[in-house]
This record gives structure tokens, sequence and C-alpha cells, in this order.
């Protein structure tokens, strides 16, 4: 089956940085991406990734290894507007996009 | 990219009632747009692919007779909850993929709540 694992919560403090794990296991790889979900709204895209590598974009980057089946989304300087749900998802052979659960970040002062 | 707004953002009804909401593709031509469904602290799950001149295809497990969808022109896709139930309450979400890399604008989502 298709499976993607993301930790369900992360508490960070405000100013610091924090790194959201994403493995995957899919049927296929043609791209990752990371989208940000504040409560009671709909996500919205932050990043892209189908090479193996860092992009960074800002206070975001995220990385990837296809050989690992891993992601991971890199938030720096954290404000507490960051506060959010942070979603992985990927998509296979087919292209359909798998949804991972989603990682709920907690900022404190 | 594009902007996507969905009416209305939230609703109440009675069980037995059906329930339209509308997705609108505002500044771009979408020949496709998705459904989802998310329920609390849950993921979003994908309920159908809206295709516009032609039937919507149904993922496993959603009912295409309970969950109609339209679509019939570029900019607008429906999907009409039948004879909604307290079960269906959920988060709706549409969204249009586009962009660069074919990522997906979401609109701002349904709140359903049938009692």
């Amino acid at each position: 089956g298709q499976n993607i694992d993301q930790p369900t919560e992360m508490t960070a403090t405000e100013g610091a940085i924090v790194q959201i794990n994403c493995t995957y296991q899919t049927s296929g790889f043609n791209g990752l991406f990371w989208y940000q979900q504040h409560a009671g709204e709909a996500p919205t895209f932050l990043s892209y990734n189908v090479l193996d590598g860092l992009e960074e974009k800002g206070r975001f980057s995220s990385f990837l290894s296809r050989s690992k089946g891993y992601s991971y989304l890199l938030l720096k300087e954290l404000q507490m507007k960051d506060s959010a749900s942070y979603l992985c998802a990927v998509v296979d052979s087919n292209y359909q996009l798998i949804w991972g659960a989603g990682t709920k970040l907690i900022i404190k002062p | 990219g594009a902007v996507v707004s969905q009416h209305p953002s939230r609703v109440i009804c009675k069980s037995g009632t059906s329930v339209k909401i509308e997705c609108r593709s505002l500044d771009f031509q979408a020949t496709t747009m998705f459904w989802y469904r998310q329920f609390p602290k849950k993921s979003l799950m994908l309920m159908a692919t809206s295709n516009e001149g032609s039937k919507a295809t149904y993922e496993q497990g959603v009912e295409k007779d309970k969950f109609l969808i339209n679509h019939a022109s570029l900019t607008l896709s429906t999907l009409t909850v039948t004879s909604a139930h307290p079960e269906d309450s959920s988060f709706y979400i549409c969204s249009v993929p586009t962009g660069s890399y074919n990522e997906q604008f979401f609109g701002p989502g349904t709140r359903l709540t049938v009692l």
C-alpha cells in the first residue's frame, strides 16, 4: 500500500528552527509537495521537490532524498503565525496525490 | 496560480436535506477540479475529480449518487450532498491544479454541519 508518515505534533519556540520530517512509501514518485494549513482554513502551497537536494525559499526550506524516501521541511526564525499544520503530499506513478495526515506545529513564545 | 472561491463558507442543515456547494476558479479556466473532505484532525481525503464537460471520477468508497458533481463550465464545479446525514458533517474543500508544478490552489472550504 501507499503510506506517508509525519509526526502528529511538534512544539517549538518563537525565533528557533524546526524540522518536520516526512517519509513515504508509494508506487512510484513524481514529486513531493509541502502545504501549510492554518486551523479552519484550506491548505496553501509551500514547496515542491522532485530532485534530490535542498530548495530554499525565504525562511522555509525543503529537502528531498528519493533513495531514502524522505523529505523534511525546515522552518527558520519561527514566528507565532507559523503555528499551523504542515502537510506532506507525494505524487505517485499515476500522478495521483497521496496526502500525509499532517504535522501540527505549535509555536510557544 | 489560481484564485478559487467556494460558497457557502458554512452551512447547517437538517438531516435528509440536500446541500449544494459551489467552487469557482476566478482567474483560471479549469478543466479539472478536485473535491476533498477533511474530518477534524485528519488528513485531506480526495472524494472525486471533477472534469469539465464529462462525468466526475470518484474515489473508491465515495458514493456517486450521494455526492453529485457537476462541472458545467471551465470556472464552476458544484458538489451536492444529497440526503445529508450527521456523518456527512465535515470540511469540504475544492482545488484547482495549476502553476509551475501543477500544485493545487484550494478554495477556502465549506464547513457542513448536519443536525
